[in-house]
This record gives C-alpha cells, structure tokens and sequence, in this order.
C-alpha cells in the first residue's frame, strides 16, 4: 500500500540556519504530495502541495520539488526564524481528482533557537 | 468565515462510556474525514465520508462509529470497545486540505 517515510526528529536548529526535512514516499500511480505544518495544540494547516512530477510547492519561504525519480518531496528553507517551531508532516494523496484520503509521514518535530 | 468546526476543545470519558466528537463544515465540502492523533505518530485514518448516507472504514474504524445525515456535519461516537481512546482527533473535509484544529480525548 502507500507509505510516507520521514525523517526522524527532533531536528534543532539555530535561527537563520538552512533547513532540509527528507520525505520519500511509495504509491502506485500519481499520487498529490503535501507539507503539513502543526503547531502545539492546534490542527494541521497546508503549507504546501505539488501535484505532478516536477512541480515545486512553496509558501512562506518553504519550498518542495516532487520529484519521481527518488519519489521524493523534500522541505526545504533557506533561513528558519523562530516561529517556524513546529511539527511537519509529509503527505500523500492516492490520485489527482479530489475527495482522497491522505496517508501521513510521522512527523518531525522542529525547534528553533534564538 | 468557512472553515470546520471540532467540539470540544478537551473532553473526558469514563471507562465504558461512549462519547460523540462533532464535526461541522461550512465549505460545501462532499468529502469528510477522521484521523487520529497519537504522541510522536503521523495521523491515522479512522473513517471517511465521500457523500452525504455513505462512508467507509478507514485503517483503525474499529471501536468507533460515524454518521453523514448532512453534508455538513460527521460525528465521531469513540465507543466503549475502544479499548485505547486517549488521542487527539482531527476532521477533515473537502480533499483533505482542510482540517478543524482538533479535540482532545481522555479517558479518567
């Protein structure tokens, strides 16, 4: 079945640091791929999706490529602030049409210092 | 706004009680859906609805019920078979873009 593999947290970073957090994944045809972000106590809020091979998300700095060759959908952020302390979680949709239920990486917890 | 709608915030069960988590969307959504939230574990899907009087099981249904008598509203009922309900639970709607900010469950 379909996977979402993550990397391992918790990653600590200072403030203004390069950030990668690794996602590979395992689907059978053209899965959607997605960031989700989540801060303490709350729900998760879409941070950024890619829908096709070779397609970069990006919003609020972050950005991610879908790339099929590695099936992967790395995050990345050329320099984290503070308030970027949260937990991420990669995502996959099984097709492109909507109405699909998403299968979730386990997330990784990110701290950042001051 | 739209947006979903998850109440409680926080909620406390006795052990053999059940308890009815709600879930409300204004977005005009079709599809709806519950994961489950466990420390340090991605989210796990408990059941999901594509149409309004249908829905299916989802990866870890059992021990939990659902209804979809509007396209507005799927409640969650954790029943008593549910052996291990203490979780976080999250709704979903539309093509899972979308997500209420969450209820806390408890067993005491």
């Amino acid at each position: 079945g379909d996977s979402v593999t993550q990397m391992e947290g918790p990653v600590t970073l200072s403030e203004e640091a390069f950030l990668t957090i690794n996602c590979t994944y395992t689907a059978t045809g053209y899965p959607s791929l997605f960031w989700y972000v989540q801060y303490p106590g709350e729900g998760l809020q879409l941070l950024l999706k890619a829908t096709k091979a070779d397609d970069k998300g990006s919003n609020k700095g972050f950005e991610a490529t879908y790339r099929k060759e590695t099936t992967s959908f790395h995050l990345e952020k050329g320099s984290v602030q503070v308030s970027d302390s949260a937990v991420y979680f990669c995502a996959l949709s099984a097709t492109n049409f909507g109405n699909e239920k998403l299968t979730f990486g386990t997330g990784t917890r990110l701290t950042i210092i001051p | 706004d739209g947006g979903i709608t998850q109440s409680p915030k926080y909620l406390f069960r006795k052990e053999g009680q059940n308890v009815t988590l709600s879930c409300e969307q204004n977005l005009n959504h079709d599809a709806m859906y519950w994961y489950r939230q466990d420390p340090g574990q991605g989210l796990r899907l408990i059941y999901y609805s594509q149409i309004v009087n249908d829905f299916q099981k989802g990866d870890i249904a059992e021990g939990y019920s659902v209804s979809r008598e509007k396209k507005e509203s799927f409640p969650l009922t954790v029943t008593s078979a549910q052996k291990n309900p203490t979780a976080f639970y999250l709704c979903a709607s539309g093509n899972g873009y979308t997500f209420g900010s969450g209820t806390r469950l408890t067993v005491v």
